[in-house]
């Protein structure tokens, strides 16, 4: 079956430096990425997404990028700050009802 | 915050309970999903509905039962659960099915099965 995500659980940088999160995905027809970031007791939250004929997308403070020759997406993030601690979700969506998530990555971000 | 409110928002019940998570959403969508989270795994989708029909079982044992009333409320019924079916139980809603567009995730209820 399809597969979302590297096993890279954890994730440390210091404040103020830039994150980089990994996410691979395996079905090549996947068109439409997500990134969440998932807080202690909250629920998924939308951080960006990419439709698959982009390769890069901006946002405030991050940044998508999404390589389909090797079928890998990353999640930048500028200048992090004690909150952006969090596990990040990438998922992927072939265009119907369907999700696949990743095992996602904790974020801790050191003072 | 995200418009999909979840209640109860902690649950603690015993295998022979009976019991409802409630989910609503105030953004107009047409489609919710249930999905179950693990620790240490991926987030599991269990079901789907989009405008109230079912769309999407993903072989979730019975003792799980759907209910979507309309298309802003989803019932997941419990009943006889195991204690592997503790976790947090997540609804999230769409606007539609074919839409490249996200989904917005409720906060969870987190189940604990004694």
């Amino acid at each position: 079956g399809e597969s979302v995500g590297l096993h890279l659980p954890t994730l440390s940088v210091q404040e103020g430096d830039n994150s980089i999160i990994n996410c691979a995905y395996s079905n090549s027809a996947s068109d439409y990425f997500i990134w969440y970031k998932q807080e202690s007791g909250k629920g998924p939250q939308f951080i960006i997404d990419i439709r698959s004929n982009m390769d890069k997308r901006q946002g405030q403070r991050v940044t998508v990028l999404l390589n389909k020759t090797v079928k890998h997406l990353s999640l930048q993030i500028a200048a992090t700050q004690p909150g952006d601690s969090a596990v990040y979700f990438c998922a992927e969506n072939t265009g119907g009802q369907n999700f696949v998530f990743g095992p996602g990555t904790r974020l801790s971000v050191l003072p | 915050e995200t418009g999909v409110t979840q209640t109860p928002r902690h649950l603690v019940m015993g295998m022979t309970n009976k019991k409802s998570l409630k989910c609503e959403q105030h953004l107009g969508h047409n489609a919710m999903y249930w999905y179950k989270q693990s620790a240490k795994k991926p987030l599991e989708l269990m079901f789907v509905y989009s405008l109230e029909e079912r769309v999407e079982n993903n072989s979730v044992p019975s003792r799980f039962s759907p209910e979507c009333p309309n298309s802003s409320h989803l019932f997941l019924h419990l009943h006889t659960l195991q204690p592997e079916d503790s976790a947090l139980y997540l609804c999230a809603s769409r606007r539609g099915l074919a839409d490249e567009e996200t989904q917005y995730f409720g906060p969870g209820t987190r189940l604990l099965v004694l």
